[in-house]
């Protein structure tokens, strides 16, 4: 089945540090990318998506562009603040599958002032 | 638009009793999906439901779990003879049929088997 690989942590970095997130996948169809985050004592909010090759999500800051040719949906941010800290899920969803969504095991974000 | 709310928040049990949460979806969102997330992992799928069918179930869904959406609007998951292994997060997430794609989820309810 699908299956979604994230970088591991925790990521420990500075305020207004340039942030990267990787998110790789395997899918047998023709998934779209999603990112999630759960910052402390929260459910999970959506952050971004991308519906296309190529395409490039972005919010809040954060962006990443859904690279087919690599199978990939990087998160990266120009500048952390000390309130983007929480965890990130990197997620795929297939049409053909009833959009369930597949999540990457997370990756938590910690950043210092 | 009050977001897709979950109860309990919070649900404590002894082994072998049964335990049922109750998911309510975003207004007008037709597919309701329910997930499971244990401590330091992403959710899981267990089952959707488009409307009030159950179009899938997860091989992770064994036969004490079941879950119904009567009228397509509100949903329960029930966990019958609850094990120790059951212990986790579940969440509730809908979509709309013009976004099908895009899954908002609640809050959860937190399960503990003791």
């Amino acid at each position: 089945g699908d299956s979604v690989t994230q970088m591991e942590g925790p990521v420990t970095l500075s305020e207004e540090a340039f942030l990267t997130i990787n998110c790789t996948y395997t899918a047998t169809g023709y998934p779209s990318p999603f990112w999630y985050v759960q910052y402390p004592g929260e459910g999970l909010q959506l952050l971004l998506k991308a519906t296309k090759a190529d395409d490039k999500g972005s919010n809040k800051g954060f962006e990443a562009t859904y690279r087919k040719e690599t199978t990939s949906f990087h998160l990266e941010k120009g500048s952390v603040q000390v309130s983007d800290s929480a965890v990130y899920f990197c997620a795929l969803s297939e049409s053909q599958r009833g959009n369930k969504l597949v999540f990457g095991a997370g990756t938590i974000l910690r950043v210092k002032s | 638009d009050t977001g897709v709310s979950q109860n309990p928040r919070h649900k404590i049990t002894k082994r072998g009793q049964n335990v049922t949460f109750r998911c309510d979806p975003i207004s007008e969102h037709n597919r309701l999906y329910w997930y499971r997330q244990t401590l330091g992992q992403g959710p899981e799928f267990l089952t959707y439901f488009q409307n009030e069918a159950q179009l899938e179930k997860s091989r992770l869904l064994s036969d004490r779990f079941s879950a119904e959406r009567p009228k397509g609007s509100f949903s329960t998951l029930e966990i019958q003879r609850t094990e120790q292994g059951d212990s986790a997060m579940y969440l509730c997430a809908s979509s709309s049929g013009t976004e099908i794609d895009t899954q908002y989820f609640g809050p959860g309810t937190r399960l503990t088997v003791l």
